[in-house]
């Protein structure tokens, strides 16, 4: 079946550091990949996005690419910051009887230490 | 625009009692979702509408009922509440693609005791 896969949290972090949170996915055909963030008492936002094969979303700071290969979309950041602190979450979507279904990681709270 | 709204953003309720959840979006989406979150899960789809007057089956779609009398307005019902539905509850829009995004209210905590 479809499913994604995160890396396990809590991620801690300080700030500066180097993120990569990991996401592998299985699907059936040729998924769009997006990255997702929720930030406390808040419903989520769309981060970043590829739609094919060695796409690179890139959004704020954060970038994924799209590896058909080892079917992963990783998400990474060069320097972090306490602002950055909340759940990312992983998720392919495929067609859905005419509409769109997103299929989730179960998220990785990141925490951003100063 | 106000984007994706939910109404309440609370609630608690006895088991065996019902509520709706209402869901709006002024953005002229054609597509409406309701999810579900729960612990170490992610979110999980219950319902989807793909236009005014459909609505469809998710995953998780037990003891949920929907409509979609108006192209703005997606609404959840539960008739019997249970424990099992303690969760948070979000609402999402989109335009009829797979590749865009889907825009998400900012959920419902809904509690049954």
């Amino acid at each position: 079946g479809n499913s994604v896969t995160q890396m396990e949290g809590p991620v801690t972090l300080s700030e500066e550091a180097f993120l990569t949170i990991n996401c592998t996915y299985t699907a059936t055909g040729y998924p769009s990949l997006f990255w997702y963030v929720q930030y406390p008492g808040e419903g989520l936002q769309l981060l970043l996005k590829a739609t094919k094969a060695d796409d690179k979303g890139s959004n704020k700071g954060f970038e994924a690419t799209y590896r058909k290969e080892t079917t992963s979309f990783h998400l990474e950041k060069g320097s972090v910051q306490v602002s950055d602190s909340a759940v990312y979450f992983c998720a392919l979507s495929l067609p859905l009887q005419g509409a769109q279904k997103l299929v989730f990681g179960q998220g990785t709270r990141l925490t951003i230490n100063p | 625009n106000a984007g994706v709204t939910q109404t309440p953003k609370f609630r608690v309720l006895k088991t065996g009692q019902s509520m709706t959840l209402l869901c709006a979006q002024d953005m002229n989406h054609e597509y409406m979702y309701w999810y579900r979150q729960d612990p170490g899960m992610g979110l999980r789809l219950i319902h989807y509408s793909v236009g005014e007057g459909t609505t469809a089956k998710g995953e998780v779609p037990d003891g949920y009922n929907v409509s979609r009398l108006k192209k703005q307005n997606f609404l959840l019902g539960l008739e019997s509440a249970a424990p099992s539905q303690t969760s948070v509850y979000f609402c999402a829009s989109s335009y009829p693609a797979s590749d865009y995004e889907q825009y998400f209210g900012p959920g419902t905590r809904l509690t049954v005791t």
